[in-house]
């Protein structure tokens, strides 16, 4: 099993574009969600997913969109990306029921 | 709402020294107890947990025990090695809800 996949690894943006963060999981968990990671601040909830169709927001989703089409994928789009994006943002996974969540390497996003 | 509180870092140690990171909680009800390490460049991995008041986690030498009356669940290793450079997060999860993740404390070990 490969995990829980992200990409980009790295990806510079200028105020205003837009992009999307890919998230993918083999694991057939039923929960996905998005962390972002600033210093001093530990891990902030984004948006997160009880199953495929099922979205909901985390504490810090202003300026991000989620959705849900399939059990594998959780894209996480930021619509015009803004200065206080940037961050580390992390995907992960858990199965219904279970507490350990999975995390994938991280996507470093510096927006200018 | 539920809150994870631990010591600011970084914390600096030599090779061998003891560890103990501190952290406490707040919660509605009873939560699973969580550490969590991230080296440099990776994503978090699950270090130790604890599911219930007294449950000891352990993993790698480092040990953690979940203690309800003083609502804490403090990271402890008897011998670091440098190795263990990392970030760690305590984190908590209460049933219906997601994971409440503490600021992180970096630890240094030097050689």
């Amino acid at each position: 099993n490969a995990g829980v996949t992200q990409t980009p690894k790295f990806q510079v943006l200028k105020t205003g574009q837009s992009m999307t963060l890919q998230c993918a999981q083999d694991m057939n968990h039923e929960y996905m969600s998005w962390y972002r990671q600033d210093p001093g601040m530990g891990l902030r909830l984004i948006h997160y997913s009880v199953g495929a169709g099922i979205t909901d927001q985390g504490e810090v989703p202003n300026g991000y969109n989620v959705s849900r089409s399939t059990t594998e994928d959780f894209p996480l789009r930021l619509l015009s990306a803004a200065p206080s994006q940037t961050s580390v943002y992390f995907c992960a996974s858990r199965e219904q029921g279970r507490e350990t969540q999975y995390f994938g390497p991280g996507t470093r996003l510096l927006v200018l | 709402g539920d809150s994870v509180t631990q010591m600011e870092g970084p914390v600096t140690l030599s090779e061998e020294a003891c560890l103990t990171i501190n952290c406490t909680y707040t919660a509605t009800g009873y939560p699973s107890l969580f550490w969590y390490v991230q080296y440099p460049g990776e994503g978090l991995q699950l270090l130790l947990k604890a599911t219930k008041a007294d449950d000891k986690g352990s993993n790698k030498g480092f040990e953690a025990t979940y203690r309800k009356e003083t609502t804490s669940f403090h990271l402890e290793k008897g011998s670091v090695q440098v190795s263990d450079s990392a970030v760690y997060f305590c984190a908590l999860w209460e049933a219906g809800n997601m994971l409440t993740f503490g600021g992180g404390t970096r630890l240094m070990v030097k050689p």
